[in-house]
Order: C-alpha cells, then structure tokens, then sequence
C-alpha cells in the first residue's frame, strides 16, 4: 500500500537554528514528490517537485532533496515568517493523478 | 494567473442538508481534483476530472459526488450530511503535461 510517512510532528526551532524534516514513502512507481506548506485555515501552497533519487531544488531558506525511499526538506537559518506545516505528498505511478499526502510537520521559529 | 478559487469559504449546514462546493481552476487548466482536510486524517482525495469525465475515485461514500462543467469548473456535493463530514475542502488544479498540482484556499465546512 502506497503511504507517506513525515517526521517530526512538531518542531520548535530558534530563528537562525538550522534543521531537516523528513519524508519517508513507499509507493508504486513514483511520479513525483510534493513538497507544500500550509498557513492555518489556507489552502497548502506549492514549494517543490521532485522526480527521480539525487534530485535537489531551492529556493530562498528552502532546500529539497530525493532519495528512493525519502526526501527532506531542509531549512537553513530560519525566520518566523516560516513557521508553518509542511506536508509531503507522493504521486504513484499509473493513470491517477491522486496524491497520498503525508500528516505534515508543525514547525514554529521563535525570534 | 489567478489561481485557484473556491466559494463559498466558509459554511455552516446541519445534519441531514446537502451542501454544494464550487471550485474554479486556475485559467487553461483541465484537470481538478478535490480532498477533504480534518485534524484526524490529514488531505485525503476525493476524486479527480479532467475534460468533464470522472477519471478517480477515493474511498468515500457516495453520498460525496461531483461533476466538472466544460469551462473546467468543477462542483461537488455532499448529500445527507453528517457531523463527521465538517472539514475543510479543497480543490486543486493542474495544467496538462504537469504533476504539479496548485490548490485554491479551500471551503471551511462546518455540520451541526
């Protein structure tokens, strides 16, 4: 069974104080692996794609990285405006577009 | 662009009414698809159309269909509802030939 596994379910960083969260999946053919993050009561808002084992993009404090059986979304010197949750999501292989997502991590950045 | 929007935000309905969502994609386009959010099972997918035909269906009752118009808007109803169906519910769309899917800011639900 396709699932989506994300670690951990909460985490409290100073501003400034570097970290990684974790994806872990297991899924039929991997089309592709979302990252995106929600604000409360919004709807998630796209960070990345990633499609194939040692691919990496970036953007601002945000750096996505794959492997066959995880990625991780890492935060290098974080402010308070990115305090947040974080989900993952996978896309199996085949003709559904559906996407299995994953519990989301809760990340609060104190100043 | 714009994106994705959804009306209305917010409802508040009672046990046993039937709700109707609206969900517009963002311009060109084709293909939308719906979750449901709750704090006890996270995004779960609803079910997905593309070029008005139903392509994928998740596990949920049918008492939860939907349909999608020819100018790719898409609505989805929920019909005797019940207190677990309060959630937030989201659409979201993507254009052709890309996985990435786009999410509008969802239909806060709320069953009495």
């Amino acid at each position: 069974e396709d699932q989506v596994t994300q670690s951990p379910e909460a985490l409290r960083l100073q501003e400034g104080e570097s970290s990684s969260l974790n994806c872990s999946y297991t899924v039929s053919g991997l089309r592709g692996l979302f990252w995106y993050r929600q604000d409360p009561g919004k709807g998630p808002e796209f960070l990345f794609t990633l499609y194939s084992a040692g691919e990496e993009k970036e953007k601002e404090r945000l750096k996505a990285t794959l492997t066959k059986k995880e990625s991780f979304l890492h935060i290098t010197a974080p402010k308070p405006e990115d305090s947040a949750t974080y989900l993952c999501a996978v896309q199996a292989g085949g003709a559904t577009n559906k996407l299995i997502f994953g519990t989301g991590t809760l990340l609060a950045v104190q100043p | 662009k714009a994106g994705v929007t959804q009306t209305p935000r917010y409802l508040i309905k009672t046990r046993g009414q039937q709700v109707t969502l609206s969900c517009s994609p963002i311009s060109g386009h084709r293909s939308v698809s719906w979750y449901q959010q709750t704090p006890g099972q996270g995004l779960q997918f609803l079910f997905e159309y593309f070029s008005e035909t139903q392509r994928n269906k998740g596990n949920f009752p049918g008492r939860f269909s939907g349909r999608q118009f020819s100018n790719s808007r898409s609505e989805m109803n929920v019909s005797t509802l019940e207190l677990g169906d309060s959630a937030l519910y989201l659409c979201a769309s993507r254009g052709q030939g890309l996985e990435t899917q786009y999410f509008g800011p969802g239909t806060r639900l709320l069953v009495l």
